[in-house]
């Protein structure tokens, strides 16, 4: 089955920074990858997500790159802002299947 | 409200008892998922269904839990004589066949086996 490796575990960043949520996955089948922010106590809601015949994907402060060959795609958050932070999960799947997620990322933007 | 609806939001019981939990998925969306998710992880992958059929059931879930669907709208998920492991978030989610992939989630239900 498909195993998802997400890094680094917590993020740190000043407000204004840049924050880099790094993935890995192992299934090569694998062609859809979604990111979700879960708030404390919240559901996860999506932000965004790329399928695999795009390299790239930008939506305002968010984008989020995917490199099939290596099986690993990142999310890049600029300009960070409190409001940010949050738990960020990677996945990896098929759409409208099962999701593989990451274990998360704690993102905490100090002021 | 039109999102994915869970009830209930806690659940507090005693090992060995039966819990069952609700979910509604938002109205259209034939594809309902249950997924599990404990402190620190990601949700993890339960069951998922195509309106009533039961299309996939994770190695990981023992023949204490079932889940049913049965007029393809909204989906039970019971777990019999609970375990002490059993306790986590229960999460929801829904998702159109086609045309949109997105899956959105419920709230949870939180359990907790005492």
């Amino acid at each position: 089955g498909e195993n998802v490796e997400q890094h680094p575990s917590t993020l740190s960043v000043q407000e204004g920074d840049s924050a880099v949520i790094k993935c890995t996955y192992s299934d090569s089948a694998s062609n859809y990858f979604p990111w979700y922010k879960q708030e404390l106590g919240k559901r996860p809601q999506l932000i965004i997500d790329i399928r695999s015949n795009v390299g790239e994907k930008k939506d305002q402060r968010i984008a989020v790159t995917l490199n099939k060959t290596a099986k690993h795609f990142s999310l890049h958050i600029t300009e960070t802002q409190p409001e940010d932070s949050a738990v960020y999960f990677c996945a990896a799947g098929s759409p409208g299947y099962k999701l593989s997620f990451g274990a998360g990322t704690t993102v905490t933007v100090r002021a | 409200d039109t999102g994915v609806s869970q009830d209930p939001r806690h659940k507090i019981t005693k090992r060995g008892q039966n819990v069952t939990f609700r979910c509604d998925p938002i109205s259209e969306h034939n594809r309902l998922y249950w997924y599990r998710q404990t402190l620190g992880q990601g949700p993890e992958f339960l069951t998922y269904f195509q309106n009533e059929a039961q299309l996939e059931k994770s190695r990981l879930l023992s023949d204490r839990f079932s889940a049913e669907r049965p007029k393809g709208s909204f989906s039970t998920l019971e777990i019999q004589r609970t375990e002490q492991g059993d306790s986590a978030m229960y999460l929801c989610a829904s998702s159109l066949l086609q045309g949109q992939e997105t899956q959105y989630f419920g709230p949870g239900t939180r359990l907790l086996v005492l």
